[in-house]
């Protein structure tokens, strides 16, 4: 079966410090991979989706950048981060196909930028 | 471009009573249509999906929503809600022209059953 892992769970970052969120999935191939932030009292914003190795859409401008290094790795980074990117962070995966099309989402990581 | 406006921010009702969450989407090709519940610190759980076919779909829980093409909505339902219900309820469409690579969000709705 198919299996989603996204680490760390909280996180606590002083302005201006480094970012690297991982996620990676299990029990499938080629999936679609997707970045989104959930902001506290607001819904799901999209920021990056991935439909392959190396291919990376970006939905909004933002202090954050991702990268798929291999075919079931997504990796959401920032070289400084700022107090807005605050929120939390889910990663999601799918697959194409009639019967498949919703999202399977990690557990998600708690940001906090201090 | 697609939008999803899920019309109440928060839904307060008793338990054991109906209720609905209302959502209601923008999109100019056809589109899947799904709901998702999340509980406090995690993911998002589906709960339930419109692909094609019926227009009454039931899904996990109790839950079920019914696709209304002429009003482009896909409100959710459940006719006896538990204490277990508490949760924040989030209404996506993805377009399926391209195959779903972009499945937007509403805003969601917090529904909270009291005893």
């Amino acid at each position: 079966s198919q299996t989603i892992h996204q680490w760390p769970a909280t996180l606590v970052q002083p302005v201006g410090s480094p970012l690297s969120l991982e996620c990676t999935v299990e029990g499938t191939s080629n999936p679609n991979l997707y970045w989104y932030r959930q902001a506290a009292g607001r819904g799901l914003q999209l920021l990056f989706y991935s439909v392959g190795i190396g291919q990376i859409s970006s939905e909004v401008p933002q202090n954050l950048s991702a990268s798929r290094p291999q075919d079931r790795q997504f990796i959401l980074s920032s070289k400084k981060l700022l107090l807005s990117d605050s929120g939390f962070y889910l990663c999601a995966w799918s697959v194409l196909g009639n019967r498949n099309t919703e999202a399977f989402f990690g557990q998600g990581t708690r940001l906090t930028v201090v | 471009a697609q939008s999803v406006t899920q019309l109440d921010s928060q839904v307060p009702v008793f338990e054991e009573a109906p209720v609905e969450l209302r959502c209601n989407y923008s999109s100019s090709v056809s589109v899947y249509l799904f709901w998702y519940v999340q509980y406090p610190n995690q993911g998002l759980q589906l709960l339930l999906k419109y692909l094609s076919g019926s227009t009454l779909v039931k899904g996990i829980n109790g839950f079920e929503a019914e696709f209304n093409k002429s009003q482009t909505s896909f409100h959710l339902r459940k006719p006896s809600v538990h204490i277990s219900d508490t949760a924040e309820y989030f209404c996506a469409v993805s377009d399926r022209g391209t195959g779903g690579f972009k499945t937007i969000f509403g805003a969601g709705t917090r529904l909270f059953v009291k005893a």
